[in-house]
């Protein structure tokens, strides 16, 4: 079975301008998750997709969204980029199985510069 | 917002040496899990334990939980160069977005030959 990947690993962007990160879930996943994590900090929970729906959301801007597809991969979009968001952006996919304790399986990362 | 605090924030033992990691959270959880992280790569699931247990075992790691307490610890037995990452823990609040992890800031842990 495949893990998560991620793309890109790394890119660099200036002030203003948008991104768009993809992620490929594990096989059989159903419900992917992202997150940003800044240099020296856990990651913080962005956003998680459920059946194509948005599922949840952490705090961050409506310039921050995302789609999951019918083949359950995902992009996250960055708009009006913004020297803060420079990070290492996670994607991770789970099997939403209820009951509360979900274990994720994270992606390598894009990690992203914004100047 | 971090929901816990990792202690130590770093430490470095010798191989050989057993590591010590102290996970403290802020609300009621359903339950708690560990993950590694090398290098500012993704992060790895170790071991999940629920609000309901108080002790867990996987090979060299083992996990307690204190609810009363609010705080968890992570042991690394016989610890080993390979060993050498970041750890974090991370709670689940509630039904229904059970991907949302909430992590602590994390221990790195240096292992030495």
């Amino acid at each position: 079975e495949t893990g998560v990947t991620q793309s890109p690993t790394h890119l660099i962007k200036t002030r203003g301008q948008q991104v768009t990160l993809r992620c490929s879930s594990q096989s059989g996943h159903n419900t992917v998750s992202w997150y940003q994590q800044a240099l020296g900090q856990g990651p913080q929970f962005i956003f998680q997709y459920y059946r194509e729906e948005e599922n949840g959301r952490g705090n961050f801007p409506p310039r921050f969204s995302g789609l999951q597809f019918p083949n359950y991969s995902s992009e996250l979009n960055v708009n009006a980029l913004e020297l803060d968001d420079s990070a290492l952006y996670l994607c991770a996919s789970s099997r939403e199985q209820g009951g509360g304790a979900n274990v994720l399986t994270f992606g390598a990362g894009s990690r992203l510069t914004v100047l | 917002s971090q929901q816990g605090e990792e202690d130590p924030q770093a430490l470095s033992i010798q191989e050989g040496e057993n590591a010590t990691m102290n996970c403290s959270y802020k609300t009621s959880i359903n339950n708690l899990q560990w993950y590694r992280q090398n290098s500012g790569r993704g992060l790895v699931h170790l071991i999940l334990i629920r609000s309901n247990e108080r002790e867990k075992h996987s090979g060299r790691l083992r996990v307690t939980l204190d609810t009363s307490k609010k705080s968890s610890s992570l042991l690394i037995t016989a610890s080993r160069a390979a060993d050498t990452a970041s750890y974090f823990c991370a709670t689940t609040l509630g039904t229904g977005t059970a991907s949302k992890l909430t992590f602590g800031t994390g221990t790195r842990l240096q292992v030495t030959l």
